[in-house]
């Protein structure tokens, strides 16, 4: 059972650099979301998508793009990364539906922009 | 609008002793909710959910946690904490019918001692 994956695991940036977080997930969600987790702040929503073709903006949108061309992938792409972009970043996935599904994530991507 | 105040962003405990890690929540409609766990390292798994089908639910690890209306709280509880249990803790709310999108609390660190 794969569920969520994440990659890379680890990643060190140079400021102004671009990269790109990819996630896949394998349970046929049609939602999937990307967090960002800060010391004291929690999970943060950066984007979310509720279907191929459809993209949202969470709580901290600013600085990541995103697309979702197959119900499978959805990848975080930083254009130009910053100090401030340090951090733990989640993808994570759920049935389409205003239910109780629970999230499932992954094991994490860590990001340090120096 | 929905959000989650989790009392307390470390808690510590013997092991043996009860666990109780607060979450109260704020919902314009019945809400459902969610605990979350995060171990070192990893991402989140989901501990338990309420449904609206029994107030006391049960998750895995001995955990419980109380649907308590008339407080606005969803508490977790264990009555013997075990060296194992130490990680990290997320409340979370999502509107029944609602928003596809659940809000996190900030998170309790559980630390056990010996």
């Amino acid at each position: 059972n794969a569920g969520v994956t994440q990659t890379p695991k680890f990643q060190v940036l140079k400021t102004g650099q671009s990269m790109t977080l990819q996630c896949a997930q394998d349970m046929n969600h049609e939602y999937m979301s990307w967090y960002r987790q800060d010391p004291g702040m929690g999970l943060r929503l950066i984007h979310y998508s509720v279907g191929a073709g459809i993209t949202d903006q969470g709580e901290v949108p600013n600085g990541y793009n995103v697309s979702r061309s197959t119900t499978e992938d959805f990848p975080l792409r930083l254009l130009s990364a910053a100090p401030s972009q340090t951090s733990v970043y989640f993808c994570a996935s759920r049935n389409q539906d205003r239910g109780p599904g629970e999230l499932f994530f992954g094991e994490g991507s860590r990001l340090t922009v120096l | 609008a929905q959000s989650v105040t989790q009392l307390g962003s470390h808690v510590s405990v013997s092991e043996g002793a009860l666990v109780l890690l607060r979450c109260n929540y704020s919902s314009s409609v019945p809400p459902y909710l969610f605990w979350y766990v995060q171990y070192p390292n990893q991402g989140l798994q989901l501990l338990l959910k309420y449904t609206s089908a029994a107030t006391l639910v049960k998750g895995i690890n001995g955990f419980e946690a109380e649907f308590k209306k008339s407080e606005t709280s969803f508490h977790l509880t264990k009555p013997s904490a075990h060296m194992s249990d130490a990680a990290e803790y997320f409340c979370a709310v999502k509107e029944s019918g609602g928003s596809y999108i659940p809000t996190f609390g900030r998170g309790t660190s559980l630390i056990v001692h010996p």
